[in-house]
């Protein structure tokens, strides 16, 4: 079955350490997607990209980095930068949206990935 | 910028009562895109409607249905008799078509607990 998984669902790490969140698409989407999720704030966009090898800046991309060199993947760093990394991260594809419907583009999702500072 | 706004943080029923969760947003597009979206404890949000800013019909799918009015700005969400696989977060989004960015920008949830 086709769908996103983002490894690892629980992540711990030491302050000043860097961690890779991974997310993986077989869905065959151009678009990809990180958003950050803190309780009573919703989902904030860090990064997205359009097409492999091209990404922009979402609202709290600060402390944070990605690549997309495969149209399937789009890992997210989170620096020891970001100054707090605590929380719910979540990873979504789309497709091509029909012509005329630009912005009409139903996000699928990841099942997440928790990370905690220590 | 656009903005959405779930102004309800948490709600609580009893099973089979109905609920409205409310949304409003801003834009300044005329042409946009409204989502609600549904996570449950498991933590992936399910995609549930999504409405372009021409189609102010009320949409009706089995006990949900969901009310747009331009005039108001607002695209709220009604659960008929709910019950306890009700219980989720549940998000409203925005995504407009003539800016530069192409990705939703979401509310702040609302929590639903539906009690048997």
């Amino acid at each position: 079955d086709g769908g996103i998984t983002q490894s690892p669902k629980y992540l711990f790490r030491k302050e000043g350490q860097n961690v890779t969140l991974s997310c993986e698409q077989n869905l065959n989407h151009d678009a990809m997607y990180w958003y950050r999720q803190d309780p009573g704030q919703g989902l904030r966009l860090i990064y997205y990209s359009q097409i492999v090898n091209d990404f922009q800046k979402g609202d709290i991309a600060e402390g944070y980095s990605v690549s997309r060199e495969k149209k399937e993947s789009f890992p997210l760093t989170v620096t020891s930068a970001q100054k707090n990394p605590t929380a719910f991260y979540l990873c979504a594809s789309s497709g091509q949206a029909p012509k005329g419907e630009s912005g009409a583009n139903v996000l699928t999702f990841g099942a997440g990935s928790r990370l905690t500072v220590l | 910028a656009q903005k959405v706004t779930q102004a309800q943080t948490e709600i609580s029923v009893v099973e089979k009562e109905d609920v409205t969760l409310d949304c409003v947003y801003e834009t300044r597009d005329t042409t946009y895109y409204l989502f609600w979206y549904k996570q449950p404890p498991s933590g992936e949000l399910v995609f549930l409607i999504r409405r372009n800013s021409f189609d102010e019909q009320n949409e009706i799918s089995g006990r949900y249905s969901w009310n747009f009015q331009k005039s108001t700005s607002s695209f709220n969400f009604t659960i008929t008799a709910s019950q306890v696989v009700d219980s989720a977060v549940y998000f409203c989004a925005l995504s407009e078509v003539y800016t530069g960015r192409r990705a939703l920008t979401f509310g702040s949830g609302t929590r639903l607990q539906v009690q048997p």
